[in-house]
């Protein structure tokens, strides 16, 4: 199985919107609405921000947003803050019962 | 409180074998699903396995499949991953999480594994 595709940066400056993009396949992103996001800081645990394409867990704020055409789904973080910066992972339910991830973005705030 | 916590992690030759551990509490364990996510430093996040949550299916990682088992005693709240034929490229934090609508909704903090001679 192979990774899904993510831009390896993004960047933004304080107060405007970004979109990361994850490219999947037919087997995977297209298949399944059950698309995953991950926040990972610098020495810490990922940190799901965005389940099911478009649902935010409790406490996540609603700067995250998700959706998905086709093989791709996207992530927006709009009003970018400084604590955004840090790596975003998309993560695919796969036929078969097993997951992929992308190879992750790093966000940068300018 | 949710809560995850790794434990097992350490160094080892290549050919050899290492149980990582994740201890649950904060939730009903045995009606979840759980999972093992490893990550090389520097690098992206990788699925390795999952277990359903009274046992009874499992699946893996092609790169892994026939060296590493997932198990689990959900009297202990804990879940296993023997990991045997450790290669180089085995090395890597390895993190456990809890399943929801098949995401990752809680992890734990990670245990390093170190496969080198």
């Amino acid at each position: 199985q192979s990774a899904l595709t993510q831009p390896a940066s993004v960047s933004g400056s304080p107060g405007q919107s970004i979109t990361i993009s994850c490219t999947g396949g037919s087997s995977d992103v297209g298949s399944f609405n059950v698309v995953s996001w991950y926040q990972q800081h610098p020495g810490k645990a990922p940190k799901l921000i965005i389940y099911e394409v478009t649902k935010r867990p409790s406490g996540v704020s609603n700067r995250f947003s998700g959706s998905k055409s086709g093989n791709t789904a996207s992530l927006t973080i709009s009003g970018l803050q400084a604590e955004d910066e840090a790596d975003y992972y998309c993560c695919s339910f796969v036929a078969g019962v097993t997951w992929v991830f992308g190879g992750g973005a790093k966000v940068t705030v300018l | 409180e949710v809560q995850l916590v790794e434990s097992g992690g350490g160094s080892v030759q290549p050919g050899g074998s290492l149980r990582l551990s994740c201890a649950a509490s904060g939730f009903n364990f045995n009606t979840f699903w759980m999972h093992w996510v490893r990550q090389t430093p520097g690098k992206g996040l990788v699925w390795v396995s999952y277990i359903n949550n009274d046992g009874t299916s499992t699946n893996y990682a092609d790169s892994v499949k026939g060296r590493f088992t997932l198990s689990r005693d959900n009297a202990r709240n804990t879940v296993y991953l023997q990991m045997n034929r450790l290669r180089a490229e085995d090395t890597a934090v390895y993190y456990c999480a809890r399943d929801i609508a098949n995401s990752f909704f809680d992890w734990g903090q990670g245990t390093l594994v170190t496969v080198s001679s």
